[in-house]
C-alpha cells in the first residue's frame, strides 16, 4: 500500500519551454500532496503544499507563477515548470500524505533544462 | 525557524556492526518523527515513524525518541552493504502536516 507514482521519471527540455510533472497516489486517496526539489548533495526543499480542490500553498521564495500546481482530484497533482531555465534543473519529488502526517514519496522526476 | 539537525557524516561501519544516527530538533511542539532512507539518485523511502517517547523496533531498525531532550535516533543492527545510503530525519508539526528534514547522514557499510 501507499504507492505514489510520478511521470515522467526524467525529462530534458530546451530553455523557455514548459514541463508538466504528474504525481499520482495509486492505492489511496490523498487530499494533500507535497512537492519538493532536491539539488545534488543537498536535502529536500519543500516547494509547496497541494490540496485537492483548492489553491496550493507555496513556501517562501518559491515563485507560484513559475511553478504551477494543480490538484484536481484525490489521486492526482501536477507541477508545471513554466518557461524553464537551466537553473531549474533539479530532482523534483512529490509526496502524498496518508493518515496523520506520514508522507510517502514518488520516485522523482529528474529535469534537465538545456 | 523549525530546525532539524543530524550528526554530520559520512558514517562508515563494518558489515555486521551497529550504525547509530542522531537527530535533534528545535520545536518543542513537534508531534511526529520519521526516518527515511535515500539511495543515491532515488527518492526517499520511509523506514520508521515514531510518535511516543521510548523505543520502537522494526526488524534491524530501532528508533528512539526523547521529547524532553528533543532528540530522536535510529539504530541499524547487523548493518549490511545494502544499508549504505543517506538517512534523513524528518519532524512533523501538528498544525500543517508539513515535515522539516535534516540534511541527512550518509552511511557506508564496508563489506
Amino acid at each position: 500500500g501507499a504507492v505514489v507514482s510520478q511521470h515522467p521519471s526524467w525529462v530534458i527540455c530546451k530553455s523557455g519551454t514548459s514541463v508538466k510533472i504528474e504525481c499520482r497516489s495509486l492505492d489511496f486517496q490523498a487530499t494533500t500532496m507535497f512537492w519538493y526539489r532536491q539539488f545534488p548533495k543537498q536535502s529536500l526543499m519543500l516547494m509547496a503544499t497541494s490540496n485537492e480542490g483548492s489553491k496550493a500553498t507555496y513556501e517562501q521564495g518559491v515563485e507560484k507563477d513559475k511553478f504551477l500546481i494543480n490538484h484536481a482530484s484525490l489521486t492526482l497533482s501536477t507541477l508545471t515548470v513554466t518557461s524553464a531555465h537551466p537553473e531549474d534543473s533539479s530532482f523534483y519529488i512529490c509526496s502524498a500524505k496518508l493518515f496523520t502526517d506520514t508522507q510517502y514519496f514518488g520516485p522523482g522526476t529528474r529535469l534537465t533544462v538545456l | 525557524q523549525k530546525e532539524v539537525e543530524q550528526n554530520s557524516g559520512p558514517l562508515s561501519v563494518p558489515e555486521g556492526a551497529i550504525a547509530s544516527l542522531n537527530c535533534t530538533y528545535s520545536d518543542r511542539v513537534s508531534q511526529s518523527f520519521f526516518w527515511y532512507r535515500q539511495y543515491s539518485g532515488k527518492s526517499p523511502e520511509l523506514i520508521m515513524s515514531i510518535y511516543s517517547n521510548g523505543d520502537k523496533e522494526d526488524g534491524r531498525f530501532t528508533a528512539q525518541l526523547n521529547k524532553a531532550s528533543q532528540y530522536v535516533s535510529l539504530l541499524i543492527r547487523d548493518s549490511q552493504p545494502s544499508d549504505s545510503a543517506t538517512y534523513l530525519c524528518a519532524v512533523g508539526f501538528s498544525n500543517d502536516y508539513k515535515l522539516s528534514f535534516g540534511a541527512g547522514t550518509t552511511v557506508t557499510v564496508r563489506a
